[in-house]
Order: structure tokens, then sequence, then C-alpha cells
């Protein structure tokens, strides 16, 4: 069974710093796909990054980056020079196949998120 | 192009009343997924209709049911309403394939007094 584990479920930083979201995960597949997304007050999920099992390379947007791991399943986010509109929880998610006789089509599991919380 | 859409944003209802929700898929799009987030409970799976056919179910009572029009539009709908179903309402659309990515609607904010 797939599991998505984000074990901080609040953070609080001062403006300006870095501030690193972990998010361990569990599957079985080979083949899956790992997720980012952003949940201000609004209340909409806003997607952020998308990650194959086969690309472990880090990614780096603007102050975003992303750091996937296999070998520990992991794929935690950084986000550096923290600002107040950060302030969002955060969700990681894991999509799996499923049926793939019949083509196959996605299971998605998302962790409790973290509130994290930019101070001015 | 013109993002996921729901309907109504905000709900009021009262208990043993049903109610019926509104998402509008990204144009493309025939996956919509719908989710259930309480502040408890977090982002809870409901379920996943594709080409008007419900192809995955979470683990919720009866009670919660979806249907998919020909368009993709989809509905989800209560009945009997319980005071624990009062949460967030997320509906995401995706082109269905895992590799794909769900793309969120704002969500319906649904209050059972």
């Amino acid at each position: 069974a797939q599991k998505v584990t984000q074990a901080q479920t609040e953070i609080s930083v001062v403006e300006k710093e870095d501030v690193t979201l972990d998010c361990v995960y569990e599957t079985r597949d080979t083949t899956y796909y790992l997720f980012w997304y952003k949940q201000p007050p609004s209340g909409e999920l806003v997607f952020l990054i998308r990650r194959n099992s086969f690309d472990e390379q880090n990614e780096i947007s603007g102050r975003y980056s992303w750091n996937f791991q296999k070998s520990t399943s992991s794929f935690n986010f950084t986000i550096t020079a923290s600002q107040v509109v950060d302030s969002a929880v955060y969700f990681c998610a894991l999509s799996e196949a499923l049926g793939r006789r019949s083509g196959g089509y996605q299971k998605v599991t998302f962790g409790t998120g973290t509130k994290l919380q930019v101070i001015p | 192009k013109a993002g996921v859409t729901q309907t109504p944003r905000y709900l009021i209802k009262t208990r043993g009343q049903q109610v019926t929700l509104s998402c509008s898929p990204i144009s493309g799009h025939r996956s919509v997924s719908w989710y259930q987030q309480t502040p408890g409970q977090g982002l809870q799976f409901l379920f996943e209709y594709f080409s008007e056919t419900q192809r995955n179910k979470g683990n919720f009572p009866g009670r919660f049911s979806g249907r998919q029009f020909s368009n993709s539009r989809s509905e989800m709908n209560v009945s009997t309403l319980e005071l624990g179903d009062s949460a967030l309402y997320l509906c995401a659309s995706s082109f269905g394939q895992p590799q794909e990515t769900q793309y969120f609607g704002p969500g319906t904010r649904l209050l059972v007094l």
C-alpha cells in the first residue's frame, strides 16, 4: 500500500530564513510520481512540481528547490529566503498506476500537509 | 486555458438535507477526482470518474455519490447530511494517467448545521 508521511505538522520561520519541508513515501511500485502542492488560506491547491521515479535530478525554480532521493524514499522541498507570501499548507503526494492491464490509471495519496508560517 | 471551476463556493445546509456540488474540469481533461478536506482528517479521496465511469473509490459511506457527464463535468451528491460532513470539498481534473498532474479547483465549503 502506498503512504506519504509529512512528519512536520507546523513550522514557523522568520522571513528570509531557509526552510525545508520533509516528505517520505512508501510504495511497492518501481514507477511512480511525486508531487508538491501549496494550499494558501484561500483553499485552492496549487501545483508546484512533479517528479517521476526515474528522474532523481534535483530541481531548482527560483527560491524553490526539491531534493529527490530514492535511497531514502524522500522528496524534500526547500524554500530559500522565505517570504510572508510563502505562508500556506504544503502537501506532498504520490501517484501510482492501478489496473495496468486496462491501460493504467492513477491512485493519488496525499500526505497530511505541513503548515508553514513565515513571520515578518 | 480556464482552470477547474467548482460551484457553489459556499453552502450552508442543515442535518438531514442533501446537497449537490458541481465541478467543471479543464478542457480536454477526462478524469475528475473528488476529495474531502477537514482539519482533523486532512485530504481524503472520495472517488474518481473517467469518461463517465467511476473507476476508483475511497472509504466513504454510500451517502456520498457522484457522476460524470459526457462533457466531463462532474457532480457530487451527499444525502442525509451529518454535522461531520462539514468540510472543504475539492475536485481535481487531469488527463487520467498515472504520470499526469491533478489540477484543483477552488473548492466548495460546506457547513452543516
